[in-house]
């Protein structure tokens, strides 16, 4: 089955820690996107990727970190200087002809600090 | 920034209504497209409508794009418990922005 994994599911941290998020997709899409969701809020977006080794930052970038070494791969890496990460991550990629096609999410995973 | 704002934050209704729910949004775009969020989960593409587009049925579910007043509308028919949910807008930029801005959602909330 094609789709996008997120893995772990859930994640606890010490205050800190940098910790990394897990993103992979086999359905062969160029743009992947780090979006995070706070209760109750819309998501907001971190980075996105539209190709292998570029990456942009969204408009929440600070305290993160990403890398876009294969087509399938875009780990988020949440750092010790993001002051909140408590929040829900969603990874979600997107096709060819980007502005037409609609975006596939991954099922998401909830990190808490300790 | 968030592009797309929804109304009402939350609504709740009986099985079998209606539900309408609204996005505004502040710029140009080329598409704008409706997601559904069950509670701790991913988000599902439900419809998307293009900036040419003035509504669009896929079952259950009617959307409307009113460029000159930036507004779209999501109807569900006939809802059920199973549309519990979260509904969120996401806008396209048609400016050379390759990213969906999504709103706040709106939480529905079907009782049987």
């Amino acid at each position: 089955d094609g789709g996008i994994t997120q893995s772990p599911k859930y994640l606890f941290r010490k205050e800190g820690q940098n910790v990394t998020l897990s993103c992979e997709q086999n359905l062969n899409h160029d743009a992947m996107y780090w979006y995070r969701q706070d209760p109750g809020q819309g998501l907001r977006l971190i980075y996105y990727s539209q190709i292998v080794n570029d990456f942009q930052k969204g408009d929440i970038a600070e305290g993160y970190s990403v890398s876009r070494e294969k087509k399938e791969s875009f780990p988020l890496t949440v750092t010790s200087a993001q002051k909140n990460p408590t929040a829900f991550y969603l990874c979600a990629s997107i096709g060819g002809g980007q502005g037409d096609n609609e975006q596939f999410f991954g099922p998401g995973t909830r990190l808490t600090v300790l | 920034s968030q592009q797309g704002e929804e109304d009402p934050q939350a609504l709740s209704i009986q099985e079998g209504e209606n539900a309408t729910m609204n996005c505004s949004y502040k710029t140009s775009i080329n598409n704008l497209q409706w997601y559904r969020q069950n509670s701790g989960r991913g988000l599902v593409h439900l419809i998307l409508i293009r900036s040419n587009e003035r509504e669009k049925h896929s079952g259950r579910l009617r959307v409307t794009l009113d460029t000159s007043k930036k507004s779209s509308s999501l109807l569900i028919t006939a809802s059920r418990a199973a549309d519990t949910a979260s509904y969120f807008c996401a806008t396209y930029f048609s400016g050379g922005y390759n990213k969906l801005i999504f709103g706040a959602g709106t939480r529905l909330a079907v009782h049987p």
